[in-house]
């Protein structure tokens, strides 16, 4: 069985530049979900793509988008970066349906705007 | 707004003991609900999951759930170093994971 696995795993961007992450669900997932996890805090829910659509949004601005494609894996862009988007981005996979709805993590990217 | 609080801890246990993690949380319609554990500078790892009032025991690890008090633990017996992390509540309404703060817990020899 293959992990969840993300690309880049650290990266340094400078303010007002755009960046693209990217996520491979983990083998037989077919939702994504996408978070953002500064230093000390829990992770915080960005959005999810099902089917290659989003389907649920947290607090986050447009400038935070995705794309799901049909092998099920996933990117997130951020344009326009800020400051306090530094911090680490985490992509979860899980299979849609069922009542635990289990969700498992990549090893995340590290963001760090400057 | 939907929380999740959990004591940030840092939670201090003697080698061998049991840990106690407390989380609660404010929305009744939440579904699902789940412990994770974070080492530093690593990504969440699912250790328990569970959507039934009791208790749920999987290896050194048993999760409690009360639904009326809102209410989540997760004790972990015969402590280890190894043990020392983060351990973040997660619970689920709909297709989001909401997030308690974590609870620093360090396990010393």
């Amino acid at each position: 069985e293959t992990g969840v696995t993300q690309s880049p795993t650290h990266l340094i961007k400078t303010r007002g530049q755009q960046v693209t992450l990217r996520c491979s669900s983990q083998s037989g997932h077919n939702t994504v979900s996408w978070y953002q996890q500064a230093l000390g805090q829990g992770p915080q829910f960005i959005f999810q793509y099902y089917r290659e659509e989003e389907n649920g949004r947290g607090n986050f601005p447009p400038r935070f988008s995705g794309l799901q494609f049909p092998n099920y894996s996933s990117e997130l862009n951020v344009n326009a970066l800020e400051l306090d988007d530094s911090a680490l981005y985490l992509c979860a996979s899980s299979l849609a349906g069922g009542l635990i709805y289990e969700q498992y993590f990549g090893p995340g990217t590290r963001l760090t705007v400057t | 707004q939907k929380e999740v609080e959990q004591n940030s801890g840092p939670l201090s246990v003697p080698e061998g003991a049991i840990a106690s993690l407390n989380c609660t949380y404010s929305d009744r319609v939440s579904q699902s609900f789940f412990w994770y554990r974070q080492y530093s500078g690593k990504s969440p790892e699912l250790i328990m999951s569970i959507y039934s009032n009791g208790d749920k025991e999987d290896g050194r690890f048993t999760a409690q759930l009360n639904k009326a008090s809102q209410y989540v633990s997760l004790l972990i017996r015969d402590s280890q170093p190894s043990d020392s992390a983060t351990y973040l509540c997660a619970v689920n309404a709909g297709n989001m994971l909401t997030f308690g703060g974590g609870t620093r817990l360090m396990v010393k020899p």
